[in-house]
């Protein structure tokens, strides 16, 4: 089946700094990969759309100078949350769409990025 | 902006009831998912509904899409300790569009 990598699963930096989290579509070509946000005990939010080769679309409320997303080839979407604050720690969570009109069983997740900001 | 409301929040059961959760939201979707999230990882799909009525079973697990659209229940039977997690739903307003999903009902079984 789909199996989708998000690298790394855990990372702890300072404030200030930036951090890129890998999303990888393994075994297919991803056109559209989804960025998502989940506080603990709470829901996964959408962040951002990204299709492959052109810019991200942001959910409302989304900073998209913050989060930098570059999704430049088919198996390979990037997430960088840039300067980043405490408030910014949380848990992101890829997820890739083989094709639009893909069913959802065409999404994949991948196993989430926990970002802790000191 | 589109909400699904799931309830309950939380479960805590003994091992071999049943469960039911339930969502709803005020708009109508095309398509109805439930999710599985464990600890660290990402959600993992466990029954996706497209009709509306429709009724689907993945072994233990049973789904229905509401008729009006605008709802859906999971129930659970039988419940075993590997059943625990948080569970989602999820709604599609399109073919190929964004999922919305709802709050999560966080499951605890007790052996």
């Amino acid at each position: 089946g789909a199996v989708v990598s998000q690298h790394p699963s855990w990372v702890i930096c300072k404030s200030g700094t930036s951090v890129k989290i890998e999303c990888r579509s393994l075994d297919f070509q991803a056109t559209t990969m989804f960025w998502y946000r989940q506080f603990p005990k709470q829901s996964l939010m959408l962040m951002a759309t990204s299709n492959e080769g052109s810019k991200a679309t942001y959910e409302q409320g989304v900073e998209k100078d913050k989060f930098l997303i570059n999704h430049a080839s088919l198996t390979l979407s990037t997430l960088t949350v840039t300067s980043a604050h405490p408030e910014d720690s949380s848990f992101y969570i890829c997820s890739a769409r083989m094709s639009y009109g893909s069913r959802p069983e065409g999404y994949t997740f991948g196993s989430g990025t926990r970002l802790t900001v000191v | 902006g589109q909400q699904l409301n799931q309830s309950p929040q939380s479960m805590f059961i003994q091992e071999g009831e049943d469960v039911s959760m339930n969502c709803t939201s005020s708009s109508i979707f095309n398509t109805w998912l439930w999710y599985k999230q464990e600890p660290g990882e990402g959600p993992v799909l466990l029954i996706a509904l497209y009709k509306a009525g429709e009724l689907t079973s993945n072994g233990r697990l049973t789904a229905q899409f509401g008729i009006t659209r605008k709802d859906s229940f999971l129930n659970i039977s039988a419940s075993i300790p590997s059943d625990v997690g948080i569970y989602f739903c999820a709604g599609q307003l399109g073919q190929g569009g964004k999922l919305i999903f709802g709050q999560g009902t966080e499951l605890s079984v007790k052996p």
